[in-house]
């Protein structure tokens, strides 16, 4: 059972265009929602996360929207490069018992920026 | 320094070998992680060490053999694998206490394993 649900799962944009991938989530439990960043080769790397209390979060370049009500969230790449050309996961985590969290991922976008 | 450091970073081995995967961190991080990522998929878990403590065996096969020695270190002993375990083995640590900020986990370059 897919929990996370992302799309698209290749997006190829021109440089200096924004990139927008989007993630749909079921299980009302999730409450952290990160995105990792993963180059081939190496392993994920966190690139921002969101908490559900929050509808908008911006580093940089970067930016999560959460809708919360709609159980959907968005990452918006400003301005692409084609250093951001990469795989990018959304994922939902939640705290278990142990105290470590579980994180469920989507099944990734294999973005290309050209230029 | 968020860095978490998997040896070897390849690693080809036949299906009778017997073989380990080292993963280290030095972050004070008390989770530790195991996943296996196959070609343009997800990483998917397998197990997940709380305080040197098994906390998940997400129903992995005996084959693979985890081992947590100390808060640093996390081992994953292979034996007899089958060439369909061929994939980015990838260790993970975080916290496990506090804000969810403070609990992402950091994760490894990975051990590309070959089994033939």
């Amino acid at each position: 059972q897919q929990q996370v649900k992302q799309s698209p799962q290749s997006l190829i944009v021109q440089k200096g265009g924004i990139s927008i991938i989007n993630c749909a989530y079921e299980n009302t439990a999730f409450d952290y929602f990160p995105w990792y960043q993963q180059f081939p080769g190496k392993g994920p790397a966190l690139l921002i996360a969101i908490r559900p209390d929050v509808s908008e979060k911006k580093e940089g370049r970067f930016t999560i929207s959460f809708n919360k009500s709609a159980k959907q969230f968005s990452l918006h790449i400003m301005d692409s490069q084609p250093g951001d050309s990469a795989t990018y996961f959304c994922a939902a985590s939640m705290r278990e018992r142990g105290g470590y969290q579980k994180v469920t991922f989507g099944i990734g976008t294999k973005l290309q920026v050209i230029p | 320094d968020t860095e978490v450091t998997q040896t070897p970073k390849h690693l080809v081995m036949g299906m009778t070998n017997k073989k380990s995967l080292k993963c280290e961190q030095h972050m004070g991080h008390r989770a530790m992680y195991w996943y296996k990522q196959k070609a343009k998929k997800p990483p998917e878990l397998m197990f997940v060490y709380s305080y040197e403590k098994l906390s998940i065996n997400e129903s992995v096969p005996s084959r693979f053999s985890p081992e947590c020695p100390n808060s640093s270190l996390l081992n994953l002993h292979l034996h007899a694998l089958q060439p369909e375990d061929s994939a980015l083995y990838l260790c993970a640590s975080s916290q496990v206490a506090g804000h969810q900020a403070k609990n992402i986990q950091y994760f490894g370059a990975g051990t590309r394993l070959s089994v033939l």
